[in-house]
Protein backbone atom coordinates (compact mmCIF):
# COMPACT_ATOMS: atom_id res chain seq x y z
CA UNK A 1 0.00 0.00 0.00
CA UNK A 2 1.39 3.42 -1.27
CA UNK A 3 1.65 5.79 2.07
CA UNK A 4 3.07 9.35 1.79
CA UNK A 5 2.90 11.44 5.53
CA UNK A 6 4.47 15.43 5.58
CA UNK A 7 5.64 16.57 8.96
CA UNK A 8 7.62 19.57 10.36
CA UNK A 9 5.18 21.78 9.46
CA UNK A 10 4.06 24.39 12.50
CA UNK A 11 4.26 28.22 13.03
CA UNK A 12 6.95 30.51 11.84
CA UNK A 13 7.45 34.28 11.39
CA UNK A 14 7.85 36.25 8.58
CA UNK A 15 11.65 35.72 7.15
CA UNK A 16 12.17 32.69 8.77
CA UNK A 17 12.69 29.13 7.11
CA UNK A 18 11.35 25.81 7.59
CA UNK A 19 11.81 22.40 6.35
CA UNK A 20 9.17 19.79 5.85
CA UNK A 21 9.36 16.24 5.46
CA UNK A 22 7.78 13.35 3.72
CA UNK A 23 7.59 9.87 4.53
CA UNK A 24 6.87 6.92 1.45
CA UNK A 25 6.48 3.72 1.72
CA UNK A 26 4.41 0.87 -0.22
CA UNK A 27 6.40 0.96 -3.68
CA UNK A 28 10.23 1.96 -4.84
CA UNK A 29 10.73 5.30 -4.23
CA UNK A 30 13.60 5.65 -6.66
CA UNK A 31 11.69 4.83 -9.33
CA UNK A 32 9.12 7.99 -8.95
CA UNK A 33 9.11 12.13 -9.44
CA UNK A 34 7.97 13.45 -6.26
CA UNK A 35 5.89 16.88 -5.88
CA UNK A 36 5.36 19.43 -3.77
CA UNK A 37 1.99 20.97 -3.73
CA UNK A 38 -0.01 23.58 -1.08
CA UNK A 39 -2.66 24.57 -0.75
CA UNK A 40 -3.74 27.56 1.07
CA UNK A 41 -7.30 27.89 3.16
CA UNK A 42 -10.07 28.02 0.94
CA UNK A 43 -8.21 28.06 -2.15
CA UNK A 44 -6.94 25.69 -4.96
CA UNK A 45 -3.86 23.72 -4.65
CA UNK A 46 -0.36 24.99 -6.10
CA UNK A 47 2.29 22.76 -7.63
CA UNK A 48 5.31 24.08 -6.20
CA UNK A 49 7.94 21.73 -7.44
CA UNK A 50 8.94 17.98 -8.71
CA UNK A 51 12.13 16.13 -8.32
CA UNK A 52 12.43 13.35 -11.19
CA UNK A 53 13.71 9.52 -10.34
CA UNK A 54 16.66 7.77 -10.16
CA UNK A 55 16.32 7.28 -14.17
CA UNK A 56 16.33 11.23 -14.64
CA UNK A 57 19.28 12.00 -12.40
CA UNK A 58 16.90 13.39 -9.26
CA UNK A 59 17.10 16.75 -11.37
CA UNK A 60 14.38 19.30 -10.18
CA UNK A 61 11.92 21.74 -11.89
CA UNK A 62 10.04 24.22 -9.79
CA UNK A 63 7.01 26.88 -9.75
CA UNK A 64 8.70 30.07 -10.94
CA UNK A 65 6.43 31.91 -7.95
CA UNK A 66 8.80 29.94 -5.37
CA UNK A 67 12.47 29.55 -7.04
CA UNK A 68 15.49 30.71 -5.50
CA UNK A 69 13.37 29.94 -2.05
CA UNK A 70 12.19 26.76 -1.94
CA UNK A 71 14.28 23.78 -2.27
CA UNK A 72 13.38 19.89 -2.95
CA UNK A 73 15.61 16.82 -2.41
CA UNK A 74 15.10 13.45 -1.27
CA UNK A 75 17.09 10.88 1.03
CA UNK A 76 16.82 7.74 -1.32
CA UNK A 77 18.23 5.39 1.39
CA UNK A 78 15.43 6.56 3.71
CA UNK A 79 12.69 7.32 1.08
CA UNK A 80 12.44 10.55 2.30
CA UNK A 81 11.25 13.78 0.22
CA UNK A 82 12.47 17.18 1.84
CA UNK A 83 11.03 21.12 0.97
CA UNK A 84 13.19 23.31 2.86
CA UNK A 85 11.70 26.84 2.70
CA UNK A 86 13.10 30.05 2.60
CA UNK A 87 12.52 33.94 3.85
CA UNK A 88 9.01 32.30 4.40
CA UNK A 89 5.71 34.86 3.66
CA UNK A 90 2.38 35.48 5.32
CA UNK A 91 1.28 34.16 1.55
CA UNK A 92 3.36 30.80 2.13
CA UNK A 93 1.00 30.20 4.69
CA UNK A 94 -0.82 26.95 3.42
CA UNK A 95 -1.28 23.28 3.76
CA UNK A 96 1.70 21.47 2.14
CA UNK A 97 0.97 18.07 0.72
CA UNK A 98 3.72 15.49 -1.29
CA UNK A 99 2.33 14.03 -3.82
CA UNK A 100 3.74 10.90 -6.38
CA UNK A 101 3.67 12.33 -9.69
CA UNK A 102 3.45 9.34 -12.35
CA UNK A 103 5.49 9.74 -14.87
CA UNK A 104 4.02 8.75 -18.71
CA UNK A 105 0.51 9.78 -17.77
CA UNK A 106 1.81 12.72 -15.97
CA UNK A 107 -0.88 12.95 -12.87
CA UNK A 108 -0.63 12.82 -9.16
CA UNK A 109 -2.13 9.35 -7.71
CA UNK A 110 -1.54 9.52 -4.18
CA UNK A 111 -0.98 12.46 -2.09
CA UNK A 112 -0.40 12.61 1.97
CA UNK A 113 -2.68 13.75 4.60
CA UNK A 114 -0.86 17.02 4.31
CA UNK A 115 1.25 19.34 7.28
CA UNK A 116 -0.28 22.98 7.96
CA UNK A 117 2.23 25.72 7.73
CA UNK A 118 1.15 29.05 8.94
CA UNK A 119 3.77 32.62 8.65
CA UNK A 120 2.61 35.29 10.76
CA UNK A 121 4.93 37.10 13.97
CA UNK B 1 1.64 29.77 -17.49
CA UNK B 2 -1.02 27.41 -18.54
CA UNK B 3 -4.32 29.15 -16.74
CA UNK B 4 -6.90 26.73 -15.79
CA UNK B 5 -10.49 28.11 -15.94
CA UNK B 6 -13.55 25.93 -14.25
CA UNK B 7 -16.80 26.68 -14.49
CA UNK B 8 -19.21 26.67 -12.53
CA UNK B 9 -18.01 27.72 -9.06
CA UNK B 10 -20.66 25.37 -7.36
CA UNK B 11 -23.61 23.37 -8.12
CA UNK B 12 -26.04 21.82 -6.21
CA UNK B 13 -27.37 18.71 -7.38
CA UNK B 14 -30.34 15.81 -6.39
CA UNK B 15 -29.11 12.07 -5.42
CA UNK B 16 -29.63 10.14 -8.54
CA UNK B 17 -29.02 13.44 -10.83
CA UNK B 18 -26.20 13.98 -13.46
CA UNK B 19 -23.79 16.82 -13.52
CA UNK B 20 -21.56 18.52 -15.43
CA UNK B 21 -18.08 20.72 -14.81
CA UNK B 22 -16.55 22.30 -17.17
CA UNK B 23 -12.25 23.00 -17.50
CA UNK B 24 -10.51 25.57 -20.31
CA UNK B 25 -7.35 26.14 -20.37
CA UNK B 26 -5.65 28.95 -21.73
CA UNK B 27 -3.45 26.93 -24.19
CA UNK B 28 -3.79 23.70 -25.78
CA UNK B 29 -2.64 21.19 -23.74
CA UNK B 30 -1.54 18.26 -26.32
CA UNK B 31 1.74 17.33 -25.77
CA UNK B 32 4.46 17.25 -28.30
CA UNK B 33 3.90 13.50 -28.23
CA UNK B 34 0.32 14.11 -29.22
CA UNK B 35 -1.14 13.13 -25.97
CA UNK B 36 -3.41 15.14 -23.51
CA UNK B 37 -2.46 15.36 -19.82
CA UNK B 38 -5.50 16.69 -18.25
CA UNK B 39 -6.65 14.94 -14.85
CA UNK B 40 -9.37 15.65 -12.31
CA UNK B 41 -9.07 15.14 -8.99
CA UNK B 42 -11.90 15.22 -6.00
CA UNK B 43 -11.19 16.69 -2.50
CA UNK B 44 -13.59 15.46 -0.08
CA UNK B 45 -14.09 17.97 2.56
CA UNK B 46 -11.29 17.81 5.34
CA UNK B 47 -9.20 15.66 3.21
CA UNK B 48 -6.46 15.72 0.82
CA UNK B 49 -7.27 15.65 -3.36
CA UNK B 50 -7.49 11.95 -4.89
CA UNK B 51 -7.05 11.24 -8.66
CA UNK B 52 -10.54 10.49 -10.45
CA UNK B 53 -9.63 10.73 -14.27
CA UNK B 54 -5.89 11.12 -15.97
CA UNK B 55 -5.22 11.71 -19.64
CA UNK B 56 -8.55 13.41 -20.17
CA UNK B 57 -10.76 9.96 -19.84
CA UNK B 58 -9.20 7.65 -18.10
CA UNK B 59 -10.39 6.25 -14.87
CA UNK B 60 -7.85 5.77 -12.27
CA UNK B 61 -8.05 2.71 -10.13
CA UNK B 62 -11.29 1.78 -8.29
CA UNK B 63 -12.82 4.93 -9.83
CA UNK B 64 -16.27 4.02 -10.29
CA UNK B 65 -17.82 4.30 -13.67
CA UNK B 66 -20.26 7.06 -13.25
CA UNK B 67 -17.37 9.41 -13.57
CA UNK B 68 -16.22 10.34 -17.14
CA UNK B 69 -14.30 12.77 -18.97
CA UNK B 70 -14.01 14.13 -22.03
CA UNK B 71 -12.80 16.75 -24.42
CA UNK B 72 -9.59 18.18 -26.28
CA UNK B 73 -7.69 21.20 -26.58
CA UNK B 74 -8.58 23.73 -24.44
CA UNK B 75 -11.79 22.47 -23.41
CA UNK B 76 -12.78 19.59 -21.45
CA UNK B 77 -15.49 17.91 -19.17
CA UNK B 78 -16.14 16.12 -16.39
CA UNK B 79 -19.46 14.33 -15.96
CA UNK B 80 -20.65 12.86 -12.94
CA UNK B 81 -24.07 10.26 -13.11
CA UNK B 82 -26.05 9.05 -10.63
CA UNK B 83 -24.57 11.30 -8.10
CA UNK B 84 -24.47 9.68 -4.65
CA UNK B 85 -23.32 11.48 -0.90
CA UNK B 86 -20.13 10.31 -1.15
CA UNK B 87 -19.63 12.61 -4.38
CA UNK B 88 -19.78 16.22 -2.88
CA UNK B 89 -16.60 17.94 -2.32
CA UNK B 90 -14.36 20.37 -4.82
CA UNK B 91 -13.30 18.77 -8.02
CA UNK B 92 -10.48 20.46 -9.80
CA UNK B 93 -8.52 19.93 -12.86
CA UNK B 94 -4.96 19.97 -13.43
CA UNK B 95 -2.19 19.80 -16.50
CA UNK B 96 0.57 18.05 -16.72
CA UNK B 97 1.76 19.15 -20.22
CA UNK B 98 3.89 21.52 -19.13
CA UNK B 99 5.36 22.99 -16.67
CA UNK B 100 4.41 24.57 -14.09
CA UNK B 101 1.77 22.37 -13.49
CA UNK B 102 -1.64 24.22 -13.33
CA UNK B 103 -4.93 23.59 -11.55
CA UNK B 104 -8.29 25.41 -12.52
CA UNK B 105 -9.84 27.02 -9.03
CA UNK B 106 -12.33 24.39 -8.63
CA UNK B 107 -15.90 23.26 -8.28
CA UNK B 108 -17.82 22.96 -5.05
CA UNK B 109 -20.53 20.10 -5.88
CA UNK B 110 -23.11 20.01 -2.81
CA UNK B 111 -25.73 17.68 -2.59
CA UNK B 112 -29.95 19.44 -2.52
Amino acid sequence: EVKLLESGGGLVQPGGSLRLSCAASGFTFTDFYMSWIRQPPGKAPEWLGVIRNKANGYTTEYNPSVKGRFTISRDNTQNILYLQMNTLRAEDTAIYYCARWRTGSWYFDFWGPGTMVTVSS
Amino acid sequence: DVVMTQTPVSLSVSLGGQVSISCRSSQSLVHNNGNTYLSWYLQKPGQSPQLLIYKVSNRFSGISDRFSGSGSGTDFTLKISRVEPDDLGVYYCGQGTQYPLTFGSGTKLEIK
